[in-house]
């Protein structure tokens, strides 16, 4: 069965910490991507990677980073977190090939900045 | 660029009734198209996906599609809904921007699927 896995469902965090989500797929896949759902706006791509040490930014960078040291792991960092970025996080993955194919999803990030 | 519309954030049907979730969408080039089901707190699931071939779509839990080019559409359909139908529905179309046909989703806002009893 193939796999994304982020590190925590729940997170509580105070205005100005630095916060790290992690993902973790086990399918070899070369894209991942990590996106913002908030109601009324569905989702919306932060960044992509679609090799190791490889990003590109997406609809909404601003306030983000990324990191992918490894192939199945890719972080979003906040620098500096702010109450209008709490919201739900999904990060997924998906395979470069022949025919097109479907993302996979992680359970999600529910983060809270208070 | 890609696009995707659907029109409707909510809709809501009693069980047993026909579910009809709608997604149109924008694209210059051959679409590749995916309709994703996401229960509370949870991720994003397959239903069903188009890239080439037969127009009408068969996917889990009795969910159909079917690409009509000439309308740009990729409606939802199933025959019977289902409690267990209640979910956020999300149609999404391949980005060809970024890397070709392999890169990024985009996803219309989502239609919230309520069943009454």
């Amino acid at each position: 069965d193939v796999k994304v896995t982020q590190s925590s469902r729940y997170l509580v965090k105070r205005t100005g910490e630095k916060v790290f989500l992690e993902c973790v797929q086990d399918m070899d896949h070369e894209n991942m991507f990590w996106y913002r759902q908030d109601p009324g706006l569905g989702l919306r791509l932060i960044y992509f990677s679609y090799d190791v040490k490889m990003k590109e930014k997406g609809d909404i960078p601003e306030g983000y980073s990324v990191s992918r040291e490894k192939k199945e792991r890719f972080s979003l960092i906040l620098e500096s977190a702010s109450t209008n970025q709490t919201s739900m996080y999904l990060c997924a993955s998906r395979l470069i090939g022949p025919t097109n194919t479907e993302a996979f999803f992680g359970q999600g990030t529910r983060l809270t900045v208070v | 660029a890609q696009s995707v519309t659907q029109l409707g954030s909510h809709v809501s049907v009693s069980e047993g009734a026909l579910v009809l979730l709608r997604c149109n969408y924008s694209s210059s080039v051959p679409p590749y198209l995916f309709w994703y089901v996401q229960y509370p707190n949870q991720g994003l699931q397959l239903l069903l996906k188009y890239t080439t071939g037969a127009t009408l779509v068969k996917g889990i839990n009795g969910f159909e599609a079917e690409f009509k080019k000439s309308e740009t559409s990729f409606h939802l359909t199933k025959p019977s809904a289902h409690m267990s139908d209640a979910a956020e529905y999300f149609c999404a179309v391949s980005d060809h921007k970024r890397g070709g046909s392999q890169g990024n989703l985009i996803f219309g806002k989502g239609t919230k699927l309520s069943v009454k009893p």
